[in-house]
C-alpha cells in the first residue's frame, strides 16, 4: 500500500518563484490536510478538504492555495515564495472527520526558499 | 486561537523507567485526543488516541484524559532507547487537529 505520497521530497526555490507540492492518497479517504512544521515546532494546519471540490482554511493559509478536483489528489500551491515559507510540509488524510479516525501522514516535502 | 501546551523538554529517563508526557488544551469542545510520535526527520506516526475520561492502555502506553481539567497525558512504561523521539499531542475539534509543539524524550541506555 502506498498510503499518502508526497512529491517532491526536497526543493530549493528562489524568492518570488512559484511551485506546487503534490499529495496523493490511495486509501479513498475523504479528508485531506496540509500542514507545515517549522524547526522545533508542532504542525500548523494550512488548508484542509472534506471531499472533492470542498476546501477550507486552517490556521496559517496566507501565501498558499489548494484545490481538490479528485478524492485522491490535494495539491498545495505557493504563488510567490517567501523565506518565511521555508519549512517541512506534510500532507495527511483520514477516512472522515470523526473523532476516532487518525490521520495518515506522507513523508513530507522539505522546502527551502533562498 | 486554540492552544495546546506541552513541555518541550528535553525529558530524559533511564531505560526501563516510566516516561510521563503532559498536555493541556484550551478548547473545551475538543472531542478526542491523539498522541503521535515523531522521529527526527520523519513524519508523525500515531501511537494512540483517547476520547473518554479516564485511562486507556495499549501495550506499554497509557493515555489519561481529564476533560474537566483540560489535561491529557501519555505514560510510557519500560521505556526503551527506541522510544527516544518527539511526542506530539493533538486534540481534535471541528474537522481539525491542533498540534502542540511536542515533548522531546530521550531514553538513556
Amino acid at each position: 500500500n502506498a498510503g499518502v505520497t508526497q512529491t517532491p521530497k526536497f526543493r530549493i526555490l528562489k524568492i518570488g518563484q512559484s511551485m506546487t507540492l503534490q499529495c496523493a492518497q490511495d486509501m479513498n479517504h475523504n479528508y485531506m490536510y496540509w500542514y507545515r512544521q517549522d524547526p522545533g515546532m508542532g504542525l500548523k494546519l494550512i488548508y484542509y478538504s472534506v471531499g472533492a471540490g470542498i476546501t477550507d482554511k486552517g490556521e496559517v493559509p496566507n501565501g498558499y492555495n489548494v484545490s481538490r478536483s479528485t478524492t485522491e489528489d490535494f495539491p498545495l500551491r505557493l504563488e510567490l515564495a517567501a523565506p518565511s515559507q521555508t519549512s517541512v510540509y506534510f500532507c495527511a488524510s483520514s477516512p472522515q472527520g470523526v473523532s476516532n479516525q487518525p490521520q495518515h501522514f506522507g513523508d513530507g516535502t522539505r522546502l527551502s526558499i533562498l | 486561537q486554540k492552544e495546546v501546551e506541552q513541555n518541550s523538554g528535553p525529558l530524559s529517563v533511564p531505560e526501563g523507567a516510566i516516561a510521563s508526557l503532559n498536555c493541556t488544551y484550551s478548547d473545551r469542545g475538543s472531542q478526542s485526543f491523539f498522541w503521535y510520535r515523531q522521529y527526527s526527520g520523519k513524519s508523525p506516526e500515531l501511537i494512540m488516541f483517547i476520547y473518554s475520561n479516564g485511562d486507556k492502555e495499549d501495550g506499554r502506553f497509557t493515555a489519561q484524559l481529564n476533560k474537566a481539567s483540560q489535561y491529557v497525558s501519555l505514560l510510557i512504561r519500560d521505556s526503551q532507547p527506541s522510544d527516544s523521539a518527539t511526542y506530539l499531542c493533538a486534540p481534535y475539534t471541528g474537522n481539525q487537529f491542533y498540534f502542540g509543539t511536542g515533548t522531546s524524550l530521550t531514553v538513556i541506555p
